[in-house]
């Protein structure tokens, strides 16, 4: 257990639902991160927040819409994908030695 | 942050020592030296970081050469759960704008 919870573990959508995926961190950290893995493919950072603050978008297509509601919760709000954003989607939060805590991660599938 | 040249692929024998290394050439003073791994299909689990000395924890060693241009990280006794993809990220440990970059790492197979 590392203190960073993600739910659900696992989601199947089609291509016009909406769902959300939702990371929770129990560390009293200030920034969080999501970051998505395609199979094979090194980890690729996708947002970055800080104090609740967004401080990094690294071009991701709009159709993923994070928030941060408070420095303890992350959500990525999902419409729209295609099948190539079929991934495993993990949230991280980090702390003041720099040190990043992962979460298991949410294995999605697109359809 | 500096970048990181690890081999893509490593093997070692249950029970024997695991010598992971890592080149970071262009490291500046100021930055730390990560590790980090993941096993398949979970999150990425940190490892230990050092600057300058060498470090020891629970898990593994962290052996930084004088000039910090090299690193290695030693699992001393390695287990079949140690089979996993292993990151060393360099970055600065306070301040600044933090945009880690994690590679494609060493892949370690630990065989019986």
């Amino acid at each position: 257990e590392t203190g960073v919870t993600q739910t659900p573990r696992h989601l199947v959508m089609g291509m016009t639902n909406k769902k959300s995926l939702k990371c929770e961190q129990h560390l009293g950290h200030n920034a969080m991160y999501w970051y998505k893995q395609s199979a094979k493919k090194p980890l690729e950072l996708m947002f970055v927040y800080n104090f609740k603050e967004q401080t990094e978008n690294n071009s991701v297509p709009s159709r993923f819409s994070p928030e941060c509601p408070n420095s303890s919760h992350l959500f990525l709000h999902l419409h729209t994908l295609q099948p190539e954003d079929s991934a495993l989607y993990l949230c991280a939060s980090r702390g003041d030695d720099e040190t990043q805590y992962f979460g298991p991660g949410t294995r999605l599938l697109v359809l | 942050d500096a970048k990181t040249t690890q081999p893509p692929s490593m093997d070692c024998a249950e029970g024997r020592a695991a010598n992971l290394p890592c080149n970071h050439s262009t490291i500046s003073g100021n930055e730390y030296v990560y590790w980090y791994r993941q096993i398949h299909s979970q999150g990425p689990q940190y490892i230990i970081h050092g600057l300058k000395n060498n470090e020891t924890n629970e898990m593994a060693s962290l052996i930084i050469t004088e000039d910090r241009k090299s690193s290695t990280l030693i699992l001393p006794h390695a287990t079949l759960r140690d089979t996993a993809v292993y990151y060393c990220i360099v970055r600065v440990a306070a301040g600044g704008s933090y945009i880690p970059t994690f590679g494609r790492g060493t892949s370690l197979i630990v065989h019986p």
